[in-house]
């Protein structure tokens, strides 16, 4: 994998279904994976920085996990809330104050 | 609790036009980044910023685009020559020391060029 790719592009649920996206990133030279949250005329606003292989963040109902031998990580979201509707970035980086690589964004819209 | 701020948020202009969008990053953050995501593209890396020099640079960043600190606060992008295809929305970052490589972002400049 040369690239920073998400899946899917899109994805609509109901409220209080759970779910989840994939971010798959080159696993050569990994340093950190970011997620960010992105809400229309907001800042992107970060949740996760993840570091080590095996990593396990959670904040709140929304958790992520990194595999760096395979380049994935997964974001859940469990029993999703129509203001948890936004795109949602992963991002790669390869140094310290280094630029992010992002991929193209999961699109979520949570229906009431 | 601090945040970037980006002026403006809407900017439309005429091709050919010079444009100059501002940010004011976090007051003690050290690196500062612009990005732009162009409709229905990802987000791209346009140019990295540290200790007064320009750290790092995409192939789009060419002699058409330039950025500055001029007063130890402000941060601008600038676009001597617009062109169409420069219609993006601009994101403006900054990063500490300490903070896990995590950037701030602000909440974007719309440009149009007609």
């Amino acid at each position: 994998i040369l690239n920073v790719e998400q899946s899917p592009q899109s994805l609509h649920v109901q409220e209080g279904d759970s779910t989840n996206f994939t971010c798959s990133f080159p696993s050569s030279n990994f340093y950190a994976l970011h997620w960010y949250r992105w809400e229309t005329a907001k800042s992107p606003e970060a949740l996760f920085v993840m570091t080590l292989n095996g990593d396990e963040k959670k904040k709140g109902r929304i958790s992520a996990t990194l595999n760096t031998k395979e380049g994935y990580s997964y974001l859940y979201i469990k029993g999703s809330q129509p203001e948890d509707s936004a795109t949602y970035l992963c991002a790669d980086i390869y140094n310290q104050g280094g630029k992010l690589i992002f991929g193209q964004g999961t699109e979520l819209s949570v229906k009431p | 609790e601090p945040e970037v701020t980006q002026t403006p948020s809407h900017q439309v202009t005429q091709m050919g036009q010079e444009v100059i969008l501002r940010c004011v990053p976090i007051s003690n953050h050290l690196y500062f980044y612009w990005y732009r995501q162009i409709l229905g593209q990802k987000v791209e890396f346009l140019v990295s910023f540290y200790n007064n020099e320009i750290s790092e640079k995409s192939e789009i960043f060419d002699d058409q685009f330039s950025v500055e600190r001029p007063d130890g606060s402000n941060f601008t992008l600038k676009i001597r020559s617009t062109k169409l295809e420069d219609s993006a929305m601009y994101f403006c970052a900054s990063l500490g020391l300490g903070r896990r490589n995590e950037q701030f972002f602000g909440p974007g400049t719309r440009l149009t060029v007609l």
